[in-house]
C-alpha cells in the first residue's frame, strides 16, 4: 500500500535551517510528483511548492523563494524539504503529499512533521 | 495569485442534515478544484478532485459541482464522522492555493 512516512518533530532556533524527510513506499517513486504543504497551529493549509522526482524540477511560491529547497534521493525513494532562515512564523506542521494525476490533487499524505522555531 | 474564498467559515449542523459548502475563485479555474477533509491532528484527506470526481473509497454522500469560479461541496446526509474542517484547493495556476477552510461542527 502507498505510504509516506515523515521524519520526527524538530525544535530549531531562529535563523537556523530544518530538513524534513518524506520516505515513500508502495508505488513507483519517480512517476508521481510531490507537494509540500504546511499548517500553523489552528490555521489553514499553505502550499510550499512542488517537486518532480524524475526530473528534479521544482516550483516554489514567491513567498518561499530563496529559503526553500526540495530535493530527493530516488535510490531510497525519499523526498526532502529544507527551509532556511527560520522565524517563529515558520512554526507549523509540514506535510508531504503525492500528487495524484493531471488534476494536481494529492491523494496520499505523510503524517506531518511539527517544526517549532523558538529561542 | 488565485484567491480561494470559502463560505461559511463555520457551519453548525446535525446528523442527517444536508450540508453545502461554497468555494469561489478570484478568476476562472475551469474544473481544477479539489476538496479535502481534515480532522484534528490528522493530514488532509482527498474527497473530490476535478470539481466533481469522487476519490476512490470516499462515501457517495459526498459530491462536488461547479466550474469556472463557483464550486460547491455537498454532504447529502451528514454522518458523525463528517464533523471536520473542509478545504478547497485550486490546481489551475501557480502558486496552488487553498480556501481558508470551513469547520463543520455539532449544532
Amino acid at each position: 500500500q502507498v505510504q509516506l512516512v515523515q521524519s520526527g518533530a524538530e525544535i530549531k532556533k531562529p535563523g537556523a535551517s530544518v530538513k524534513v524527510s518524506c520516505q515513500t513506499s508502495g508505488y513507483s517513486f519517480t512517476v508521481y510528483d510531490i507537494n509540500w504543504v504546511r499548517q500553523a497551529t489552528g490555521q489553514g493549509l499553505e502550499w510550499m511548492g512542488w517537486m518532480n522526482p524524475n526530473t528534479g524540477s521544482t516550483d516554489y511560491p514567491q513567498k518561499f523563494q530563496g529559503r526553500v529547497t526540495m530535493t530527493f534521493n530516488a535510490s531510497i525513494t525519499t523526498a526532502y524539504l529544507e527551509l532556511s532562515g527560520l522565524t517563529s512564523d515558520d512554526t507549523a506542521v509540514y506535510y508531504c503529499a503525492r500528487i495524484y494525476d493531471f488534476w494536481g490533487a494529492s491523494d496520499f499524505w505523510g503524517q506531518g512533521t511539527l517544526v517549532t522555531v523558538s529561542s | 495569485d488565485i484567491q480561494m474564498t470559502q463560505s461559511p467559515s463555520t457551519l453548525s449542523a446535525s446528523v442527517g442534515d444536508r450540508v453545502t459548502i461554497i468555494c469561489r475563485a478570484s478568476q476562472s479555474i475551469s474544473t481544477y478544484l479539489n476538496w479535502y477533509q481534515q480532522k484534528p491532528g490528522k493530514a488532509p484527506n482527498l474527497l473530490i478532485y476535478a470539481a466533481s470526481s469522487l476519490q476512490s473509497g470516499v462515501p457517495s454522500r459526498f459530491s462536488g459541482s461547479g466550474s469556472g469560479t463557483d464550486f460547491t461541496l455537498t454532504i447529502s446526509s451528514l454522518q458523525p464522522e463528517d464533523f471536520a474542517t473542509y478545504y478547497c484547493q485550486q490546481t489551475y495556476g501557480y502558486p496552488r492555493t487553498f480556501g481558508q477552510g470551513t469547520k463543520v461542527d455539532v449544532k
